[in-house]
């Protein structure tokens, strides 16, 4: 079955880029998605189709996905970016998969 | 604007099975540009794919749910509904229901991603 696998935890100092990093075999041929989730609340698309931005997310947020890796990229982090982030792809063998999660602290 | 609210009873007995319903509103789930899933979340850890239908009936399932799960549409109350048998603990979790696009697939994969979901409910599995 396929896998993604993410760090669980990344920190970031205000103003920084974070980047949490989204790990699977060849995942740069497959189109990779991004949800946040801050506590106790549902979780929110924030990237979708590898770089796009839904509507009403901010342009600080980016993505990008190439090799074994796909990658969310947070410009200039705000304190209200702290929250846990999942990515998510589609496998011909296990359908939807999502990773196990990044915990993003801003320091 | 769609919303997506889940219902169902939160305390399910092992070995019963846990029923939960998905009402749509701000939208038709007989739009053919959406499929209609279910994920959950477990205490304190990741989001699982349980499945995902179309309004004329179609579904897919996580592969190690199948043989547990049955997911049914009823497009005439605007509502979709997950049907997990044989509970255990570790079926507790947070189920949410969510829209995902039809998408479009190339040579090596899909484009499908979840854009609305609902609030979420807990269910317990416990005696």
């Amino acid at each position: 079955s396929y896998e993604l696998t993410q760090p669980p935890s990344v920190s970031v100092s205000p103003g920084q880029t974070a980047s949490i990093t989204c790990s699977g075999d060849k995942v740069g041929n497959k189109y990779a998605s991004w949800y946040q989730q801050k506590p106790g609340q549902s979780p929110v698309l924030v990237i979708y189709q590898d770089t796009k931005r839904p509507s009403g997310i901010p342009e600080r947020f980016s993505g990008s996905n190439s090799g074994n890796t796909a990658t969310l990229t947070i410009s200039g982090t705000q304190a209200m970016d702290e929250a846990d982030y999942y990515c998510q792809a589609w496998d011909s063998s296990t359908y939807v998969v999502f990773g196990g999660g990044t915990k993003l602290t801003v320091l | 604007q769609l919303q997506l609210q889940e219902s169902g009873l939160g305390l399910v007995k092992p070995s019963e099975t846990l029923s939960l319903t998905c009402t749509v509103s701000g939208g038709s789930i007989s739009s053919s540009s959406y499929y209609w899933g279910w994920i959950r979340q477990p205490p304190g850890q990741g989001l699982e794919w349980i499945g995902t239908i179309y309004y004329s009936g179609t579904t897919y399932y996580n592969p190690s749910l199948k043989s547990r799960v049955t997911i049914s549409v009823d497009t005439s109350k605007n509502q979709f509904s997950l049907r997990l048998s044989s509970v255990t603990a570790a079926d507790t979790a947070v189920y949410y229901c969510a829209r995902r696009s039809t998408g479009y697939c190339s040579s090596t994969s899909c484009n499908y991603y979840f854009d609305y979901w609902g609030q979420g409910t807990l269910v317990t599995v416990s005696s």
